[in-house]
Formats: structure tokens, C-alpha cells, sequence
């Protein structure tokens, strides 16, 4: 199956600094790049939808200037999280969808846990 | 807004128990998914559902779509230690996945 990789997979940030995670699509072309948010025992939260090349549509109350989301080329999005701080103490996760025939397929990467102290 | 809402919030059961987890949307899906994620790890894909109806299985797990498209269920029969996780249903609404909130399964002994 379509495989979908995340960068790093673990990070520790100090409050204030800014964040960069990589979501790559290796054996396929994403159009489309999803990134969600899980805080400990609760679920999968969409914060944004990444369309190649234009600007990414966020959700209702996830602030567009602190997530900043970058989906330059079909197999690559990236999310910075500026200024973090605590309360960003997050896993978040990205998910790739590929149009297969008629139905399309997301491809959920690994995620990447942010601990920001 | 879109909700897709899923209980029970938590299953406790014996090993060879059945289990059930049921997801409800209030607008009707075009497909459905479900996921399981382990503690620690992330949700990995188990099937989708498109069909008004649609009635899978997997082994012991049994996926069911609902006629009027706004609800879905997972059926375990008789679990094992290996089935313990949470599992997510996702409903497909205007091209976005949103997910429910998860049934969290532990399978005792």
C-alpha cells in the first residue's frame, strides 16, 4: 500500500521557538495533504487541508499564523508550529489522499510527537 | 457543525467476549472508515465502507454501513489480547475525513 512518512518522529522544543514537521508521500502523488492534531486519549482533530500549491484551508479555531502549513510540491507538506508553547504539546499526525480509480484512499504517516517545555 | 459521534467511550471485556462500537453522523456520509490505533502508535486503516448497506468482514471483525449512509459498526466476535486499542470511526463529509472520538478496548485475560 501508498506509504506516507513524517519528520522527525519525536521532538522537544523549548517555549517560544518554532517547530518544522515533514510529511512526504514516498510512492505517490498527494494533491492533497491533511494534518490533524490528537491530545493524550482523545481523537484525531483535522486542523488543516493542504492542496498542492495554494494556500492551505484551516479549520474553525486552529490559528493560521501560529500552524503554518507549506504543500510546495506533491509529494511534501510541511506544518510549523511558531512560537510554541506548552499548551502545543501535541501528536500530530498528517494523512496523504490519492485518487484510485473512482474512490479516493488517505494514507495516514506516523505521526510526530511535540513536547514543548 | 460536522460531527460524527462514536460510543461506547470505553469497552472493558474477557478475552473471547464480542464487542461492538457504533458510530452516528447527523449528515449523511459518502463513505466511511475505520481505523485502530495501539497505544503509542497511530491509526492504521482497517477498511471503507461506500455502499448504502454494505456489510464487510475481516476475520473476526464484522463492518456495517448504514441504509440511510449516517451510521456504522464494528463487531468483534470472540476478542483476543491482540484487539486491545482504540478504534476510530472517520466519516467522509465534503471531502474531509472527520473522525469520531473513539472506542478505547481493553481484552482482559
Amino acid at each position: 500500500g501508498a506509504v506516507v512518512s513524517q519528520h522527525p518522529s519525536w521532538v522537544i522544543c523549548k517555549s517560544g521557538t518554532s517547530v518544522k514537521i515533514e510529511c512526504r508521500s514516498l510512492d505517490f502523488q498527494a494533491t492533497t495533504m491533511f494534518w490533524y492534531r490528537q491530545f493524550p486519549k482523545q481523537s484525531l482533530m483535522l486542523m488543516a487541508t493542504s492542496n498542492e500549491g495554494s494556500k492551505a484551508t484551516y479549520e474553525q479555531g486552529v490559528e493560521k499564523d501560529k500552524f503554518l502549513i507549506n504543500h510546495a510540491s506533491l509529494t511534501l507538506s510541511t506544518l510549523t508550529v511558531t512560537s510554541a508553547h506548552p499548551e502545543d504539546s501535541s501528536f500530530y499526525i498528517c494523512s496523504a489522499r490519492q485518487r484510485v480509480g473512482r474512490v479516493y484512499e488517505q494514507y495516514f504517516g506516523p505521526g510526530t510527537r511535540l513536547t514543548v517545555t | 457543525g460536522q460531527q460524527v459521534m462514536q460510543i461506547p467511550q470505553y469497552q472493558h471485556v474477557q478475552e473471547g467476549e464480542d464487542f461492538t462500537t457504533y458510530c452516528n453522523s447527523s449528515t449523511t456520509l459518502s463513505n466511511i472508515q475505520w481505523y485502530k490505533q495501539r497505544p503509542g502508535g497511530h491509526p492504521v486503516f482497517l477498511i471503507q465502507l461506500v455502499k448504502s448497506g454494505e456489510v464487510k468482514k475481516q476475520k473476526r471483525l464484522t463492518f456495517q454501513f448504514g441504509e440511510a449512509k449516517k451510521n456504522s459498526s464494528l463487531h468483534i466476535t470472540a476478542t483476543q489480547t491482540t484487539d486491545v486499542g482504540t478504534y476510530f470511526c472517520a466519516g467522509l463529509q465534503g471531502g474531509k475525513l472527520i473522525f469520531g472520538q473513539g472506542t478505547e478496548l481493553s481484552v482482559k485475560p
